[in-house]
């Protein structure tokens, strides 16, 4: 592994199912981040965690659970997914949590909910 | 909150000059990024400004004014690969990014 990387790549998920989405990173950063992208809105940020064993909840959280058990991964959870969960979900890492930190990105999971 | 403004989309031509613009309105200030994002890819990082002026990278600068909040990102020398969308992106007090919804810059031939 290299960087970051998201699984799956892509999903169709039937609405009220639970759907986990997995983000592993290897380059021993402390903060981790979930946005979705949707068209004409931008990324937004869902949730976030500063260090292994806290986590945050960022301007759309509704709907989303996150745990960071360790410091290489940060899963996304929807526990009953609904349509308006269609997106692009990226996860992203950064040194630290503060503002000067470049943050990278993962390829992203395309998740669709019908 | 933030308030993040830029243009949608932008067209030039191979070889000019483009200038994204990005407008902000934050409860606190700790920078400005600039993002690069491919069709189907991930962002990737191009610039941060934290201090008013520019910075220059190669073809690409970012300019930064904290009193009129606005940056601007200078793409020189277009090349076919530089079309992508171009994220404007604050962080404030808390250190979180705010994202503008991107500029999608398209260079013709």
């Amino acid at each position: 592994i290299a960087g970051i990387t998201q699984a799956p790549t892509s999903q169709i998920l039937a609405a009220g199912r639970r759907m986990t989405l997995r983000c592993t990173q290897d380059m021993r950063h402390n903060a981790m981040y979930w946005y979705r992208q949707d068209l004409g809105l931008g990324l937004r940020l869902i949730h976030y965690s500063n260090t292994a064993g806290t986590t945050g909840k960022g301007e759309v959280p509704d709907g989303y659970s996150v745990s960071r058990a360790n410091t290489d991964d940060f899963p996304l959870t929807l526990a009953s997914a609904v349509p308006s969960q269609t997106s692009v979900y990226f996860c992203a890492s950064s040194d630290e949590a503060g503002g000067y930190n470049e943050q990278f990105f993962g390829p992203g999971t395309r998740l669709t909910v019908l | 909150g933030q308030n993040i403004d830029q243009p949608t989309e932008m067209t030039a031509t191979e070889g000019a000059i483009v200038q994204i613009n990005c407008t902000y309105q934050t409860s606190g200030f700790n920078g400005l990024f600039w993002y690069q994002q491919h069709a189907g890819e991930a962002p990737t990082f191009l610039s941060y400004n934290v201090l008013d002026g520019l910075e220059e990278k190669g073809r690409f600068s970012s300019f930064l004014s904290r009193s009129k909040g606005y940056s601007y990102l200078l793409l020189k020398e277009l090349q076919m690969k530089d079309s992508a969308s171009y994220l404007c992106a604050v962080t404030n007090n808390d250190y979180k990014l705010s994202f503008g919804a991107g500029t999608t810059v398209t260079v013709r031939a």
